[in-house]
């Protein structure tokens, strides 16, 4: 059983749309991250939220934690051909042992 | 500040041979977290080492092991290769306890197992 799943799991949309990708689980995290991972190379972190209901914004990129802390989602507006990449979640269940759970992966094209 | 660093990059094996990976984290970050990644499983937690210890383990047979050593620099082994391991091995480092253990990761090594 996965603790964390993606959704969709794969992506593909016109430049310029917006976009919405999900992270759900069943447990509760204390905190969560997102990584965006091109190929050839390793997840590159995009942000870390902490606090139930936070959201935060990175330039066209919004995310959000869950009032209860157990799901999460990244919204990109206007998407652009660079935004492509895989996307992964990743929770860790307890503070000061933050072992890192990884969700299941979005693949997320944008078509000139 | 230079990133982390993995080597080989790539890497050719037979089944029944054994391999050594190799990772230098960020310069200051104590931990280091190794993770494989392949397109069924998606990125899988191998264990993770602070101070020459290792704090976590993930669900890999003992097949798998690693260690850390006093400059934090960080080798996986993995004996007895199986056609299964073959993936790509993601190294991250972190700064340690109480940094909510954002990973920066290596660009990984390939490993294919013939």
């Amino acid at each position: 059983t996965q603790l964390l799943e993606q959704s969709p799991q794969f992506l593909s949309i016109q430049e310029g749309e917006n976009l919405t990708v999900y992270c759900n689980s069943s447990s509760v995290f204390s905190s969560l991250q997102w990584y965006r991972q091109e190929p050839g190379e390793g997840p590159v972190l995009l942000v870390t939220v902490v606090t139930g209901g936070e959201v935060k914004k990175l330039k066209r990129l919004t995310f959000q934690f869950g009032d209860a802390r157990k799901d999460s989602s990244l919204h990109i507006t206007a998407a652009q051909p660079g935004d492509t990449g895989l996307y992964l979640c990743a929770g860790a269940l307890d503070f000061g042992n933050e072992k890192l759970t990884f969700g299941t992966g979005t693949r997320l094209t944008i078509i000139p | 500040k230079a990133g982390v660093t993995q080597t080989p990059r790539y890497l050719i094996k037979t089944r029944g041979q054994q391999v050594t990976l190799s990772c230098s984290p960020i310069s200051g970050h104590r931990s280091v977290s190794w993770y494989q990644q392949t397109p069924g499983q998606g990125l899988q937690f191998l264990f993770e080492y602070f101070s020459e210890t290792q704090r976590n383990k993930g669900n890999f047979p003992g097949r798998f092991s690693g260690r850390q050593f006093s400059n934090s620099r960080s080798e996986m082994n993995v004996s007895t290769l199986e056609l299964g391991d073959s993936a790509l091995y993601l190294c991250a480092s972190t700064r340690g306890p109480g940094s909510y253990n954002e990973q920066f990761f290596g660009p990984g090594t390939r490993l294919t197992v013939l």
